[in-house]
C-alpha cells in the first residue's frame, strides 16, 4: 500500500520556541492531508485538512495562528507549532488520501510525539 | 453529524479465544466505515473499510466486520486471538457517499489485551 512518512518522530523542545513536523506521501500525490492531534489513551482529533496549493481549513477551536499548515506540494505537508507550550505537548498525526486508490481508503503517517519542556 | 460509539474502552481475551469489537454509527445515509489498529507510538493501519459494497468485510490478520444497517452496526470479528493482536483499535466513519470529503471522525477506541 501507500506510505506515509512523518518527521520528525519524536521532538522535544523549550516552551516558546516553534517546531515543525512533515508529512510526506512517498509513493502517491496527495492532494489532501488531514492533521490529526491525539492526547495519551485518547482518540484522534482531526484539527485541519490541508489542500495542496490553498489555505488549510481547520475544525472548530484549533488556533490556526497556532498550528500553521502549509501544503506546497502534492507529496509534502508540514505542521508547524508556533510559541510552544506544555499543553501543546501530544502525539501528531497525519495522514493523505490517494486519489488513484480505491473509495474513502487514508494512509497514515507513523506519528511524531511532541513534548515541550 | 456522523459519530460513531466503540462499547468497552478495554476488552481482554485469552490467546486462542473469539475477539469481538463492538461499533456502532449513527447516519442518516449509509457511511463509509473503517476499523483501524494502533501499536504503542505508533500511527493506524487499515484493518478493513465497508464502502457499499459486500457488507461482510474481511480484512487483513484474519479481522473481519459486518455492516448491519438495521443495527447501525460494524463490529469488529477474529476467531482466535494472537498475542501480537494486542493494541488500540479504532472504529471511524466517513460521511455517506465520502465524495469529496473524506473527513474521519474516529471512535475513543477500545484496547484489546491477550493473555497467555
Amino acid at each position: 500500500g501507500a506510505v506515509v512518512s512523518q518527521h520528525p518522530s519524536r521532538v522535544i523542545c523549550k516552551s516558546g520556541t516553534s517546531v515543525k513536523i512533515e508529512c510526506r506521501s512517498l509513493d502517491f500525490q496527495a492532494t489532501t492531508m488531514f492533521w490529526y492531534r491525539q492526547f495519551p489513551k485518547q482518540s484522534l482529533m482531526l484539527m485541519a485538512t490541508s489542500n495542496e496549493g490553498s489555505k488549510a481549513t481547520y475544525e472548530q477551536g484549533v488556533e490556526k495562528d497556532k498550528f500553521l499548515i502549509n501544503h506546497a506540494s502534492l507529496t509534502l505537508s508540514t505542521l508547524t507549532v508556533t510559541s510552544a507550550h506544555p499543553e501543546d505537548s501530544s502525539f501528531y498525526i497525519c495522514s493523505a488520501r490517494d486519489a488513484q486508490v480505491g473509495a474513502g481508503e487514508l494512509f497514515f503517517g507513523e506519528g511524531s510525539r511532541l513534548t515541550v519542556l | 453529524a456522523q459519530s460513531v460509539t466503540q462499547l468497552g474502552s478495554h476488552v481482554s481475551v485469552s490467546e486462542g479465544a473469539l475477539v469481538l469489537l463492538r461499533c456502532n454509527y449513527s447516519s442518516s445515509v449509509p457511511p463509509y466505515l473503517f476499523w483501524y489498529v494502533q501499536y504503542p507510538n505508533q500511527g493506524l493501519q487499515l484493518l478493513l473499510k465497508y464502502t457499499s459494497a459486500a457488507t461482510l468485510v474481511k480484512g487483513i490478520n484474519g479481522f473481519e466486520a459486518e455492516f448491519k444497517k438495521s443495527e447501525t452496526s460494524f463490529h469488529l470479528t477474529k476467531p482466535s486471538a494472537h498475542m501480537s493482536d494486542a493494541a488500540e483499535y479504532f472504529c471511524a466513519v466517513i460521511p455517506g457517499g465520502g465524495g469529496s470529503n473524506y473527513k474521519l471522525t474516529f471512535g475513543k477506541g477500545t484496547l484489546l489485551t491477550v493473555n497467555p
